[in-house]
């Protein structure tokens, strides 16, 4: 069965600062990664996926993520934080064919001026 | 185009009563799936339809359902409700290209508060 770990429920970074978020996953085939955010009362937005292609991936507002087979890691950075990068982050997982996301259980990033 | 489209935002409602929420995938989606959302389970999958058909499903009871209509729209149905079915319900669409790559695209959800 597919889990995805994400360790830390709450990390706060200074603005400008680098920002990592971390994400561990557990997969018996070769996985779908992607990274999600969720700002107060809405619903997730795609920040970046991997499927299979290059193992840096880029994504919107400034994040990228790289997979690292080896270490079943799919770790979330953007090099300067922002204070509109606060809000609630999730990775997740899935198996390619039609199967459903498993989500980690969230990471609320807060950003200090 | 127009994302996902989740209607009522916010519902309150009584135990033991039943509830219906609605979700317009984006256009020339067919695969709608629903997630619930809570603080202490996260975020957990329910069921996923296409083309009218359910074609994966979560493990929550049966007092859980949904369908699907021809024109790709999905309803979720919850019976006799419970205070722990209190939850942000997630709705999310994807295309079934091979290319689409299995990536959800979501909709902000409705609210459900059970008093």
């Amino acid at each position: 069965a597919q889990s995805v770990t994400q360790l830390g429920s709450h990390v706060s970074v200074s603005e400008g600062a680098l920002v990592l978020l971390r994400c561990n996953y557990s997969s018996s085939v070769p996985p779908y990664l992607f990274w999600y955010v969720q700002y107060p009362n809405q619903g997730l937005q795609l920040l970046l996926k991997y499927t299979s292609a290059a193992t840096l991936v880029k994504g919107i507002n400034g994040f990228e993520a790289e997979f690292k087979k080896s270490e079943t890691s799919f770790h979330l950075t953007k090099p300067s934080a922002h204070m509109s990068d606060a809000a609630e982050y999730f990775c997740a997982v899935s198996e390619p064919g039609n199967t459903p996301l498993v989500f980690g259980k969230g990471t609320r990033l807060s950003v200090i001026a | 185009k127009a994302g996902v489209t989740q209607t009522p935002r916010y519902l309150i409602k009584t135990r033991g009563q039943q509830v219906t929420l609605s979700c317009s995938p984006i256009s020339g989606h067919r695969s709608v799936s629903w997630y619930q959302q809570t603080p202490g389970q996260g975020l957990q999958f329910l069921f996923e339809y296409f083309s009218e058909t359910q074609r994966n499903k979560g493990n929550f009871p049966g007092r859980f359902s949904g369908r699907q209509f021809s024109n790709s729209r999905s309803e979720m149905n919850v019976s006799t409700l419970e205070l722990g079915d209190s939850a942000l319900y997630l709705c999310a669409s994807r295309g079934d290209s091979p290319i689409a790559k299995n990536i959800q695209y979501f909709g902000a959800g409705t609210r459900l508060s059970v008093l």
